[in-house]
Parts: structure tokens; C-alpha cells; sequence
């Protein structure tokens, strides 16, 4: 099934150190997003990257997109203890009314 | 506004019985999604619904699973015979459109015992 695989599965760094997650799938999507999940609750949508875009920024966190690898990563520069959480990428498949599939998340460890 | 409502937020069941979580939507949004999450685990896909379109049912995991969308409004996911494995946290989300963020609720954690 089409489905996002983030990279690594758990990552553990110190406080002001940058984090990188890297998300993979498998077909053409019209869209891929990264949401962050604390302590089992509902995840919250962080930032959406077009299939036509490269790079996004928001704040401390970027995402860059590259369509003929089909991956992405995101970026949190200067960590903090509070982005201790799982991240997922989500990913659309092209076409009408299809649905947002999940990938497995990375465990963010950030600590002080 | 208030976000995407569930309820209960938890549920403790015995095994064979049924039950039904329920989903408040955003007011105005289209989409509306059901995925299930067990401990550690990624999201499972169970359910889609966009509009008035028919639903995306191609993730329950069988047919003891089953959701409606009244109205276009409030969604009731249904398990029947609950077994021990269905046990997870059961996440609604909705979405303004089918190209727009998703908005989740906290979900409904389920005990089979």
C-alpha cells in the first residue's frame, strides 16, 4: 500500500542541536505533509509541501521535496526539549478524492 | 471554533461486545478520516469520507468494522464482536477540503479485555 517510511525510526540528540527525518514512498503524490505527534495524543499538522515545490520553511522547521527520489526530509534547527515527540509524513496520492496514508514516525528525543 | 471532538475518550470493553466511538468534525469540513493507532505504531488507515462521495472503506480491517456519516456532520465508527486485538487508539481527523490539513481530534482508547 502507498505509505511514507521515515528515517531513522528514533533519533536522540542534545538541546541546539539541529534533527533531520527523512521520509520515503513509493508513487506519484499531489501532495506530502509532516505532522507531530506528543505523548499518543492527536498529531498536529506542522507544514504541506506541493508536489511542484522543492523547499518550504516555517519557523525553525524545513522540508525540502524531491520528487525523483521520491523522499523528503524535515529539518529542526537549534532543537529544543519540547520538540521531544513522533514526527510523520503523510502523503495524497494523485487523483480525485484520495485518501492521506501515514507513514511509521520517527521518535524525537531531545535532551537537555 | 472548537476542533475535531471525540468521545469517549476512553472505553473499557469485554471481549464479543460491541461498541461505538463517536467524531465531531470541524464545522464545515468535507473530509473526515478514521485511522487506528496501536502502542508505537504508526496510523492504520481505516475510513475516508469526502462529501458526498461514496467513502473509502479499503482500510477496515474487516467487516466487524463499520462507520456513517450523518448529515455530513457527526461520524460513528462501529466495532462488532470486539476482539483483544482491536484494542488501539482509534484517531478522527477532518480536513476543510481533500487538499487541506488535517485536524485531529484526541482520540478514543480501547480497551478489550
Amino acid at each position: 500500500s502507498q505509505q511514507g517510511e521515515e528515517d531513522p525510526q528514533a533519533l536522540s540528540i542534545q538541546e541546539g542541536e539541529n534533527a533531520t527525518m527523512n521520509c520515503s514512498y513509493k508513487t506519484s503524490i499531489n501532495n506530502l505533509q509532516w505532522y507531530r505527534q506528543n505523548s499518543g495524543r492527536g498529531l498536529v499538522h506542522l507544514i504541506l509541501i506541493r508536489s511542484n515545490e522543492r523547499e518550504k520553511h516555517s519557523g525553525r522547521l524545513r522540508v525540502t521535496l524531491d520528487t525523483s527520489k521520491k523522499s523528503s526530509s524535515l529539518l529542526i534547527t537549534a532543537s529544543r526539549a519540547a520538540d521531544t515527540a513522533s514526527y510523520f509524513c503523510a502523503t495524497r496520492l494523485t487523483g480525485t478524492a484520495s485518501k492521506l496514508t501515514f507513514g511509521t514516525g520517527t521518535r524525537l528525543q531531545v535532551t537537555l | 471554533g472548537a476542533g475535531v471532538s471525540q468521545s469517549p475518550s476512553n472505553k473499557v470493553t469485554e471481549k464479543g461486545k460491541d461498541v461505538e466511538l463517536r467524531c465531531d468534525p470541524i464545522s464545515g469540513h468535507t473530509a473526515l478520516y478514521w485511522y487506528r493507532q496501536s502502542l508505537g505504531q504508526g496510523l492504520e488507515f481505516l475510513i475516508y469520507f469526502q462529501g458526498n462521495s461514496a467513502p473509502d472503506k479499503s482500510g477496515l480491517p474487516s467487516d466487524r468494522f463499520s462507520a456513517e456519516r450523518t448529515g455530513g456532520s457527526v461520524s460513528t465508527l462501529t466495532i462488532q464482536r470486539t476482539q483483544q486485538e482491536d484494542s488501539a487508539v482509534y484517531l478522527c481527523a477532518s480536513s476543510l477540503d481533500r487538499n487541506s490539513p488535517l485536524h485531529f481530534g484526541n482520540g478514543t482508547r480501547l480497551t478489550v479485555t
